[in-house]
């Protein structure tokens, strides 16, 4: 099955303890991305990638820290959270970048920072 | 940079009747894709339909239907004989094709209750 796979799904930790959230997709898709999501806002993009090794700036993504050694995934790294990154956290991926194929969304996972 | 309203926060139909959600958006680009997602109680979100700025035919999807004004920067979707199922949160986003990182915008979105 054609999928975008999280984990986790929820998460609770403390302030300034690192922690990653994984994002894998079996589709081959080149193009990949990470929304947070929170109330009154809609979805934010916080960091892309293009291709392997090609990652860029989305529109907030401080704290955040992202790599994409492979094609298939797209771990998503908060090296201090804090508070303010308490949120819902969504990878998506797409087929390329160049077009304009439907995004595909992952379950998304619950990120609670005390 | 763009941005999306949906000035609709709750919405509530019965059962198979016609629901319109409103989209409004604001951008200086003319190469541009409008999408609505549903998400449900899961939070999944999910695809219910696109629609290329380039295209004056309003896409439709089964029981989904556009309603797409480019002059006055709208995107309205109709959800015909509204199902239970339909119960989730449905945002509009903006993709901008001329912005090679291919963001989508969000609005912040409408909850939609269907009655039974």
């Amino acid at each position: 099955e054609a999928q975008v796979t999280q984990n986790p799904r929820y998460l609770i930790t403390v302030t300034g303890k690192k922690l990653t959230v994984t994002c894998s997709q079996n589709m081959n898709h080149e193009y990949m991305s990470w929304y947070r999501q929170d109330p009154g806002l809609g979805l934010r993009q916080i960091y892309y990638s293009m291709n392997v090794e090609v990652t860029d700036k989305g529109d907030v993504p401080e704290g955040y820290k992202v790599s994409r050694k492979e094609k298939r995934n797209f771990p998503l790294i908060l090296e201090s959270p804090s508070p303010n990154q308490t949120s819902l956290y969504f990878c998506a991926s797409s087929l390329t970048w160049s077009g304009v194929e439907t995004q595909y969304f992952g379950p998304g996972t619950r990120l609670l920072v005390l | 940079a763009q941005t999306v309203t949906q000035s609709q926060p709750e919405m509530s139909v019965q059962e198979a009747e016609t629901v319109t959600l409103s989209c409004t958006y604001d951008t200086s680009e003319s190469n541009y894709y409008l999408f609505w997602y549903k998400q449900p109680p899961s939070r999944q979100m999910i695809l219910v339909i696109r629609q290329e700025a380039y295209k004056q035919q309003n896409a439709t999807e089964n029981r989904f239907s556009v309603n797409f004004q480019k002059a006055a920067k709208s995107f309205s979707l109709k959800i015909s004989d509204s199902q239970l199922g339909d119960t989730a949160m449905y945002f509009c986003a903006f993709m901008n094709l001329r912005a090679g990182r291919r963001a989508l915008t969000f609005g912040s979105g409408t909850r939609l209750q269907v009655q039974p």
